[in-house]
């Protein structure tokens, strides 16, 4: 299986600051059949289910706030917030859809500091 | 706007069964895979398996072969989770979520929780 691993597990920030989180797989994530990263970003909030923010690693879903971005690509990627708000508070997980049997990263928890 | 609808809260007892509906509305329930996930108290999301909504296929991660069955109802765009021989450990908010075909998910239903407690 694909491990995904990301970090940090907990991450404070400030309001109105930049929060980064990251994810890495245990194998390149890049399909050579259309040269696209098989990877998405979920956000979890309490009592919710997950909700798609970003696929391909760097397309945000429809409705996703554009200070929501994605990049990265092989192994190395990342989500970025360029100004956290306080909806933000929420378990962030990356997820690899390259392999059929799908594995989300242990999630990150996003919190004020 | 899509829509999957998951079955109510259970209890359960360890040993027993439990079986886990989601009924899914707003588009054509036989042309996007379903998938599971698991949400355990203090853990993070884990990856159960999918079902090919059009064959019946199930795939199943390696921690839930076994126990763990993925059904189908077509005639009434019907999932099902069926868990056997319950642990304390299965205690769980489980999800389905339907594949937005190309591999990520994109709806998902609103959750059931399992307790199995004695």
């Amino acid at each position: 299986d694909i491990v995904m691993t990301q970090s940090p597990d907990s991450l404070p920030v400030s309001l109105g600051e930049r929060a980064t989180i990251s994810c890495k797989s245990s194998q390149s994530l890049l399909h050579s059949f259309n040269n696209k990263n098989f990877l998405a970003w979920y956000q979890q909030k309490p009592g919710q289910p997950p909700k798609l923010l970003i696929y391909w690693a760097s397309t945000r879903q429809s409705g996703v706030p554009e200070r929501f971005s994605g990049s990265g690509s092989g192994t190395d990627f990342t989500l970025t917030i360029s100004s956290l708000q306080a909806e933000d508070v929420a378990v962030y997980y990356c997820q690899q859809y390259y392999s059929t049997l799908y594995t989300f990263g242990q999630g990150t928890k996003l919190e004020i500091k | 706007q899509v829509r999957l609808v998951q079955s109510e809260s259970e209890l359960k007892k360890p040993g027993a069964s439990v079986r886990i509906s989601c009924q899914a509305s707003r588009y054509t329930f036989t042309n996007y895979a379903i998938h599971w996930v698991r949400l355990a108290p203090g853990q993070g999301l884990e990856w159960m398996g999918w079902i090919n909504t059009n064959t019946g296929n199930p795939m199943y991660a390696q921690d839930f072969t076994g126990r763990f069955v993925f059904s189908l109802d077509t005639s009434v765009s019907t999932a099902y989770l069926q868990i056997s021989s319950l642990k304390a450990e299965d205690t769980a908010v489980y999800y389905c979520a339907r594949d937005a075909d190309v591999g990520w998910v994109d709806y998902w239903g609103q959750g059931t929780l399992v307790t199995v407690s004695s």
